[in-house]
């Protein structure tokens, strides 16, 4: 149990374009998920936390207007990544607390890895 | 300076040794989760421990509150567990160690 999927696991596209990934909670709800971002051999730095039904919450340094999160349901969040330029390319994961959980307990997704041209 | 710190930061053993990565941290802490990141990104959440010890399978993690200090063992290791092993603490937000790079030469 506690699965979580991201789709697209990889992604090429050319600078200027939109990119959106999905994160699903597959066998339970999440209240809460999570959109991180590893660099190549660094850890993982926390982009945003959003909730179903609300507005999510931006760690400092990054901007919303370029990562939208849509928390639309209890099993789906997305990431939209607008105008995407070559410093974007990164690996994107996201992570989900199940509904009566706290915060701390997360299921991590497998990531997307996105490449800009 | 970092909040949580790892050590070592890269580890190569034989098949079959025991292993010990270690996490010191810095914050005050709710729980402290040990990560296993596969060569392809994916993560798996191997423990989330407040105090004591835990133990599944080959992996046993300890952490010490007044030390704030956890290991990470690994018995009769396998190549299966390359992976990189992140450390990560709660207190009001997560924070990452950035990370201990195992290979498991047969």
């Amino acid at each position: 149990g506690a699965v979580v999927s991201q789709h697209p696991s990889w992604v090429i596209c050319k600078s200027g374009t939109s990119v959106k990934i999905e994160c699903r909670s597959l066998d339970f709800q999440a209240t809460t998920m999570f959109w991180y971002r590893q660099f190549p051999k660094q850890s993982l730095m926390l982009m945003a936390t959003s909730n179903e039904g609300s507005k999510a919450t931006y760690e400092q340094g990054v901007e919303k207007d370029k990562f939208l999160i849509n928390h639309a349901s209890l099993t789906l969040s997305t990431l939209t990544v607008t105008s995407a330029h070559p410093e974007d390319s990164s690996f994107y994961i996201c992570s989900a607390s199940p509904r009566g959980a706290t915060w701390e307990t997360q299921y991590f997704g497998p990531g997307t890895r996105l490449l800009v041209l | 300076k970092n909040e949580v710190e790892q050590s070592p930061q890269n580890l190569t053993a034989q098949e079959g040794e025991f292993i010990t990565i270690n996490c010191s941290y810095s914050v005050g802490i709710s729980a402290l989760h040990w990560l296993q990141q596969h060569p392809g990104g994916g993560i798996v959440s191997l423990f989330m421990l407040s105090s004591g010890k835990k133990k599944h399978g080959r992996l046993i993690a300890t952490i010490n509150i007044q030390e704030k200090h956890s290991s990470l063992h690994i018995t009769a290791s396998h190549p299966r567990d390359s992976a990189v092993y992140i450390c990560a603490v709660t207190g009001n937000q997560f924070y990452f160690g950035t990370g201990t790079s195992l290979t498991v030469i047969p």
